[in-house]
């Protein structure tokens, strides 16, 4: 069945990196592209951005460019999101989805990143 | 980017009709999706489109959209449906998100 597998949780120090991987299965990779999406404790879906799986064309949304870094490597069926500098406020569950057109189809189950000294 | 505007919150009776909106600017352009979210787990996206629900989706759950406003109306709510609901579009800068709008069914 169609799916989208995510790394676990991590707990990062204020100022490092976080990357989180989002492998895919049961569909053609390179067919659809993939949204990251985060939540905040408590709080609501936050789009972050967007990637081409075939080619690695990328949309950021404004707040995240020059922090954010999504690449693709199709050998694996797999996305990555590199988020830099991170803050507590980073603290968050981060959700990949796979995009069709204007809509997300198939979530992956998340991965929390905890942002503490 | 534009804002997508939601009721925090409604209720519904169990059996009964609730209307959950979403009011933005881009939705003039766009269509809404519809993605509803239980406690501790993923989004599922339950409308898209103009009217289109994904497979495994009750038909209860249709969309609509009119001027600057989409729609999620939920017709003879279940006691399964209680959750958050978020709408999406895209935009200038992408895609947003709606505020969220919590369904409690009675």
């Amino acid at each position: 069945q169609v799916q989208l597998v995510q790394s676990g949780a991590e707990v990062k120090k204020p100022g490092a990196s976080v990357k989180v991987s989002c492998r895919a299965s049961g569909y053609t990779f390179t067919t659809y592209g993939i949204t990251w999406v985060r939540q905040a404790p408590g709080q609501g879906l936050e789009w972050m951005g967007w990637i081409n799986s075939y080619n690695g064309n990328t949309k950021y949304t404004q707040k995240f460019q020059g922090r954010v870094t999504m690449t693709t490597d199709t050998s694996t069926s797999t996305v990555y999101m590199e988020l830099r500098s991170l803050r507590s406020d980073d603290t968050a569950v981060y959700y990949c989805a796979r995009s069709v057109e204007d809509y997300m189809d198939v979530w992956g189950k998340g991965t929390t990143v905890t942002v503490s000294s | 980017s534009s804002e997508l505007t939601q009721d925090p919150a409604v209720s519904v009776a169990l059996g009964q009709t609730v209307r959950i909106t979403c009011q933005g600017d881009s939705l003039r352009s766009y269509y809404a999706s519809w993605y509803q979210q239980k406690p501790g787990q993923a989004p599922k996206l339950v409308i898209y489109g103009k009217n289109n629900r994904p497979s495994g989706i009750p038909d209860r759950f249709s969309g609509s959209s009119s001027g600057n406003t989409g729609s999620l109306t939920i017709t003879g709510a279940q006691a399964e449906d209680e959750a958050d609901y978020f709408c999406n579009s895209r935009d200038s800068g992408g895609y947003v998100f709606g505020t969220g709008t919590k369904v409690t069914v009675l």
